[in-house]
């Protein structure tokens, strides 16, 4: 199986800067077809997942273009600007390249 | 608009069948493209890929689960299932079925999840 490393396992952020986070897999993510398949998801308080980012650059519908994805094959960064209360929860990182689908154990991101 | 919502028994014991329900609108599964996973997530953990079945009806199974698990759909009454069998408490979790779509091969829209426990 794929395994997907976050880092860190929480962060706390002043309203209006930034924050990035950090996952690595241990397994190519570049698919032949030069596309990489990873993707990040956010888990509001007593919410279900909602996705961010796909295919590791890519805004999902209706995500702020606050958030950002970018990453080399192995090395994926998802960075939020101007952190707002909303922002709040779970991010996880995800890979659907290959069986089974495997995600990150979850960054936290708390409020200062 | 995409909406899901998952449905099951809330709790049953060790070593019955858990059956799901995925009840959703804004797509259909007999459409090119569409597809439908179940995930899970034991309270406080991490989330856990299960299975997912395409509109042609092909089937993806976790392997750690796959003599368990058993997916399937009803294209008319926009549902899909997921039953996994002999349950033990290792499978008390949250339960969440998502919309897949194949050209970007992504799980965008999620239901709001079903609690599950198992306890004798």
């Amino acid at each position: 199986d794929i395994v997907m490393t976050q880092a860190p396992l929480s962060v706390s952020v002043t309203p209006g800067e930034s924050a990035s986070i950090s996952c690595r897999s241990s397994k190519s993510l570049l698919h032949s077809n030069g596309i990489t398949y990873v993707y990040w998801y956010l888990q509001k308080p007593g919410k279900s997942p909602q996705l961010l980012i796909y295919r590791m650059s890519n805004l999902a519908s209706g995500v702020p273009d606050r958030f950002s994805g970018s990453g080399s094959e192995t090395d994926f960064t998802l960075k939020i600007s101007r952190v707002e209360a909303e922002d709040v929860g779970i991010y996880y990182c995800g890979q659907l390249l290959e069986n089974p689908y495997t995600f990150g154990a979850g960054t936290k991101l708390e409020l200062k | 608009q995409v909406t899901l919502k998952e449905s099951g028994p809330g709790i049953l014991q060790p070593s019955q069948t858990l059956s799901l329900t995925c009840t959703f609108s804004g797509f259909s599964l007999s459409t090119y493209g569409m597809g439908v996973g179940w995930i899970r997530q034991p309270s406080g953990k991490g989330l856990e890929w299960l299975a997912n079945i395409w509109w042609d009806d092909d089937k993806y199974y976790n392997p750690s689960l796959k003599n368990r698990l058993t997916i399937s759909k009803d294209t008319s009454n926009n549902q899909a299932f997921l039953k996994i069998t002999n349950v033990d408490t290792a499978d008390t979790a949250t339960y969440y079925c998502a919309r897949m779509v194949l050209i970007t091969h992504v799980m965008d829209a999620w239901g709001q999840g079903a609690s599950v426990t198992v306890s004798s």
